[in-house]
């Protein structure tokens, strides 16, 4: 059974700071990973997708990195912003069905 | 498109009682899947279906939960009967086969029962 873990599982930072979130898995035979935003009360938005033959994804602040031969993924937010305050998950996929890890909650500070 | 819609958003119901969660994906997408989250567990798959056909229920948790998909546009989750113990938000999500795998949530439906 695949196992997701993120750590740390809460963060703050002052603003501006970069954001470094570590997500590892049991199972390197994955398909792809994702990496998910969620706010209180919400659903969960897709933030970054890469499947398992990619190194890394990027969209706009957002840098996301995998390493299947490890299982590890780092996401990187660059020069956070109080908006940015939220859950963020990782979840691995394996054909459709995806493995999540708890979340780390990140505040950003203004 | 306006994304997958869930109703109802909250719903208390008393032990015992049945509960009927609903789910519409968005147009299009050929993949459903109904998600638990709690504290204690975190996010869990309880079953998906491809093209209106339950694939894989395994993690539904027992014969109290029943999940149906009529058509390609509705799709029901349903609890019967009700225990404290499903207390939790449940997710539905679409994705299109095409589509890279990406996943799109409803806003979840948050369920207490007393």
């Amino acid at each position: 059974k695949q196992e997701v873990t993120q750590i740390p599982a809460a963060l703050s930072v002052p603003e501006g700071e970069n954001l470094v979130l570590n997500c590892s898995f049991t199972d390197s035979a994955i398909y792809n990973l994702q990496w998910f935003r969620q706010d209180p009360g919400k659903g969960l938005t897709s933030l970054l997708l890469i499947q398992s033959s990619q190194r890394e994804q990027t969209s706009g602040r957002l840098n996301a990195s995998l390493d299947k031969s490890s299982g590890r993924s780092t996401l990187y937010i660059a020069a956070s912003q109080p908006g940015d305050s939220a859950t963020y998950l990782c979840a691995v996929g394996n054909d459709y069905k995806l493995s999540f890890g708890a979340g780390t909650t990140v505040t950003v500070r203004a | 498109d306006a994304g997958v819609i869930q109703s109802p958003r909250h719903e208390v119901t008393e032990m015992g009682q049945e509960v009927t969660l609903r789910c519409k994906p968005i147009s299009g997408h050929d993949y459903l899947f109904w998600y638990r989250q709690t504290m204690m567990r975190g996010l869990e798959l309880l079953i998906y279906f491809n093209n209106n056909v339950p694939i894989d229920d395994s993690g539904m948790p027992e014969d109290r939960f029943s999940a149906k998909m009529p058509n390609a546009s509705f799709s029901t989750l349903k609890i019967q009967p009700s225990e404290p113990r499903d207390s939790a938000v449940y997710f539905c999500a679409s994705s299109d086969s095409g589509g890279g795998n990406t996943i799109y949530f409803g806003e979840g439906s948050w369920l207490t029962v007393v």
